[in-house]
Formats: structure tokens, C-alpha cells, sequence
């Protein structure tokens, strides 16, 4: 259990319409990230986090921002939902404890824009 | 331009027999390489990893081999059980990559009939 929670877990939007998931976790982990699980894609990055207000892009991060005000919340908008967007939204975080690289993941939020 | 691949989309094994997953990367500056199972309907769950100054890492009954000479890493389940059906993803980290970044393949899907 990485302990983290994710909200919404499902959601069914509109296109043009902003969205915005929440990653909320309660250990103090400095490092946070959100990626996306799509057939044939694999798990891409959207933005990252290493700190409250210190975030940074990744490799899928055309039509969505993130905010981090306090290290226990890390938000991803959706500024104006398009298909494209539809997939399965994953949060993962770094544990402050070593453990390597390893990041550890959230339940997800399946999100589909309709 | 993909740097970390999982050629087989999917395998079948039967219960008890081994599996064997495959993974190639083309980044030489990955140094830690991972490996997570997923479930429907459920985030990625960490299994192994191996750092590149090994060449096998052993937990259990999932034993991670790398041969960094021919930037191939794969993963052997023995013996393989029905509960093992799921898709594993392959990932890789380079000590430059920002706040530990992971780079995933697409995943196999592993099915283990019983």
C-alpha cells in the first residue's frame, strides 16, 4: 500500500470541459507523479513533482498542468478535456526512505471524455 | 523513439511451467531496471528490480537477469500460478534522469492457464 488516494476514480466528462484529479497522500513524500496507462502505450509521464510548487514536465504533458500548494496534494488538470484524453490516470510517488528508484502507484482514476 | 520495449504483446504458459518475460533498452545510461505487475482495474505493483552493477536478482519465485552488454533484461517466474495472470511492465531509470524519473515498455500480458 504506497498510501495513496485518488480522486475521483471514475469520471465521465464532456469535451471542452476542464477536470481536475486529486493524488492525495499522507507520508510526507517529497517526490510525486502522474502518469497515463493507454493499450499499446504503455505507462507514460504527464508532470512530476519534487517539492510543494517545484514541478516539472514529462514526456505526454501537451493540455495538462499540475499544482502542488502542499506536499500532501498533487492536482492534474485538464484545462479542456478532448478524447484523446480518455485513459486511466495513475499517481505514484518516491517513498523518502531508500528504495532505489522504485515508485510506488496509486488505485488510478479512469477518466473518459465523452 | 522507444527506449525501453517489450516486443511480445502477450504469453501463455501453462501452471507450474516457467515464464519468461523480455525486455530491451536502448538508453546505455539506465542504471536501474524494474519490473511491475498490474491487475485489472488496479495500479501497477512493484515486483523486482536489479541495479546494473548485478546481473541477476532473485525474490522468491521471480528472479530478474540483466545482460547490459546486449541491453536485455528478462524476467523467469518459477513455477508460474494462475494468480501470476497479469500484465507486467518493464522499466528503467538513468542516474541523470530528473527526480527519478521511470521509463515503462508497453507491458506483456501473461496469462498462466491452469
Amino acid at each position: 500500500d504506497a498510501g495513496i488516494t485518488q480522486s475521483p476514480r471514475h469520471k465521465v466528462t464532456e469535451t471542452g470541459t476542464p477536470v481536475t484529479l486529486r493524488c492525495h497522500q499522507t507520508e510526507n513524500h517529497r517526490y510525486m507523479y502522474w502518469y497515463r496507462q493507454d493499450p499499446g502505450h504503455g505507462l507514460r509521464l504527464i508532470h512530476y513533482s519534487y517539492g510543494v510548487k517545484d514541478t516539472d514536465k514529462g514526456e505526454v504533458s501537451d493540455g495538462y498542468s499540475v499544482s502542488r500548494s502542499k506536499t500532501e496534494d498533487f492536482l492534474l488538470t485538464l484545462e479542456s478535456a478532448t478524447s484523446s484524453q480518455t485513459s486511466v490516470y495513475f499517481c505514484a510517488i518516491r517513498p523518502q526512505v531508500y528504495s532505489g528508484n522504485t515508485i510506488y502507484f496509486g488505485e488510478g482514476s479512469w477518466l473518459t471524455v465523452v | 523513439d522507444q527506449q525501453v520495449k517489450q516486443n511480445s504483446p502477450s504469453l501463455s504458459v501453462q501452471e507450474g511451467r516457467i515464464s519468461i518475460l523480455n525486455c530491451d533498452y536502448t538508453n546505455s545510461m539506465f542504471d536501474y531496471f524494474l519490473w511491475y505487475k498490474k491487475y485489472p482495474a488496479e495500479g501497477p505493483t512493484f515486483l523486482i528490480s536489479i541495479s546494473s552493477i548485478k546481473d541477476k536478482n532473485e525474490d522468491g519465485r521471480f528472479t530478474v537477469f540483466l545482460n547490459k552488454s546486449a541491453k536485455h533484461l528478462s524476467l523467469h517466474i518459477v513455477p508460474s500460478q494462475p494468480g501470476d495472470s497479469a500484465v507486467y511492465f518493464c522499466a528503467a531509470s538513468s542516474p541523470g534522469a530528473g527526480s527519478y524519473q521511470l521509463t515503462f515498455g508497453k507491458g506483456t500480458k501473461l496469462s498462466v492457464i491452469p
